[in-house]
């Protein structure tokens, strides 16, 4: 049973980086089937994805970044600690919102989300 | 970027009563890739139906789902107390390049038990 685990703090100031760790239990970062995603929720925008990393047997890890985000954003992989991360950068109170990591198996075609971490609420303040 | 419209935007039943819930998309949605999730208050979404049809693990069969294209339907036989919850679709668009965010979610159904 896949656990995600998620770190980090719950206020951040306007123009600073939001930074967050999902931590993964019962999968591997690298596993060649998954892919991790960053996932949002605010009630002006709703479920809004942001991102995700995933590895792929030709030794390749890919990133894909909303456009809305795009320029402000990195998810990356800590393959050591069997974890991945989140950063945002140069953040607004727009930016305040419930933060969700999520894993799918799109590699094995089955791309929506069967595991979620615990959420975090992140409140941008000046 | 395709985008999930759900119906309705609340809906308020009683126990026993069947709850039909609809995402329409506004392009056809690749190899049926739409899940449907409940939400409770302060929790994480939850995975109920994959594949526009196919039950995750663990859910009960009062919990199915239909469709393809670009209309999809929820629905909830007989409804039970702790069946109240939001209810979001989300769909993939399958391999890059993409234009667009891959995966996009409808703005949510809210189910009140009556």
């Amino acid at each position: 049973q896949v656990q995600l685990q998620q770190s980090g703090p719950g206020l951040v100031k306007v123009s600073q980086t939001l930074s967050l760790t999902c931590a993964i239990s019962g999968d591997s970062v690298s596993s060649g089937r998954a892919a991790w995603s960053w996932i949002r929720q605010s009630p002006s925008r709703g479920l809004e994805w942001l991102g995700r990393t995933y590895y792929r047997s030709e030794s390749k890890w890919y990133y894909e970044y909303a456009v809305s985000v795009k320029g402000r954003i990195s998810i990356n992989p800590d393959t050591t600690n069997n974890q991945f991360t989140l950063q945002l950068t140069s953040v607004t109170p727009e930016d305040t919102a419930f933060y969700y990591c999520a894993r799918d198996l799109v590699g094995a075609g089955a791309p929506w989300f069967d595991s979620w971490g615990q959420g975090t609420l992140v409140s941008v303040s000046s | 970027e395709i985008v999930l419209t759900q119906s309705p935007g609340t809906l308020s039943l009683s126990p026993g009563e069947r709850a039909t819930l609809s995402c329409r998309a506004s392009q056809s949605v690749a190899n049926t890739f739409l899940a449907w999730y409940q939400q409770k208050p302060g929790q994480a979404p939850r995975l109920l139906i994959y594949g526009a049809s196919s039950r995750a693990t663990g859910i009960p069969d009062r919990f199915s789902g239909s469709g393809s294209g670009t209309d999809f339907t929820f629905t909830i036989s007989r409804l039970e107390p702790e069946d109240s919850a939001v209810y979001y679709c989300q769909q993939y668009a399958g391999s890059p390049p993409y234009t667009s965010p891959p995966y996009t979610f409808g703005q949510g159904t809210k189910l009140e038990i009556k």
